[in-house]
């Protein structure tokens, strides 16, 4: 039973470009989390999304991010136009239903996506 | 707006000794507090839970603590072991809705042999 598995674990890109962080959640799971974590920091929410849906995206930043998690195929985390301030930790939780309610609806978490804007 | 505050940043404990790390939150809707344990390169595992109905919930080594009019919880790990070295985040979240979840700042814990 695979985890959750995030991609690519290290991603190097230049000021302007854009990056795609991918997120397939766990066998069976429907909802999905983002987080983004720096130096020194804690996690931090970014987005909630259910199969096509998002349901809280009230932690993304309002402009050049985005997040999407189509009916089939991973849910991907886009940051268009990267600066350095972007550089950070990426990780993916997912969770059979919405998180935190219990033990069983307990939230995994991929290994994360190191991101950095050189 | 910090949510959720964490103490000591960093913490350094000879091993059979305990650990202690204390947290503290503002938003009194949160209804579940997690700890998770991050080791280096990984994504956080979950290590223990509670809700506010209980004062104590003991896993093991793992004993959280929780002080619903103080607002705080805390994380006992007894009888520390050099394996027991990463970092710890406590985090709390609302049942319902979106169940984000709150991360205090991390408590990086070095168990010496």
């Amino acid at each position: 039973n695979a985890g959750v598995m995030q991609n690519p674990r290290h991603l190097v890109r230049r000021r302007g470009q854009e990056a795609r962080l991918r997120c397939s959640p766990m066998k069976g799971h429907s909802h999905v989390y983002w987080y983004r974590q720096l130096p020194e920091e804690g996690l931090k929410f970014m987005v909630y999304l259910q199969k096509e849906n998002i349901i809280d995206e009230s932690g993304m930043p309002k402009e050049r991010f985005s997040a999407e998690f189509p009916k089939e195929g991973p849910s991907i985390l886009r940051i268009q136009q990267v600066v350095r301030g972007d550089s950070a930790a990426y990780f993916c939780a997912s969770s059979p239903q919405a998180s935190g309610g219990g033990m069983n609806t307990e939230a995994f978490f991929g290994q994360g996506t190191r991101l950095t804007v050189v | 707006q910090q949510q959720v505050k964490q103490s000591p940043q960093s913490l350094i404990v000879q091993k059979g000794g305990i650990s202690i790390i204390n947290c503290a939150y503002e938003n009194t809707a949160f209804d579940y507090f997690p700890w998770y344990q991050q080791f280096p390169g990984k994504g956080p595992a979950l290590l223990i839970a509670i809700r506010p109905d209980v004062s104590e919930k003991k896993e093991g080594r793992f004993t959280i603590s929780f002080n619903k009019s103080a607002k705080q919880f805390s994380l006992h790990i007894m009888d520390s072991q050099p394996g027991d070295s990463a970092t710890y985040f406590c985090a709390a979240t609302i049942k319902g809705g979106s169940e984000k979840l709150v991360f205090g700042k991390g408590t990086k814990l070095t168990v010496n042999p």
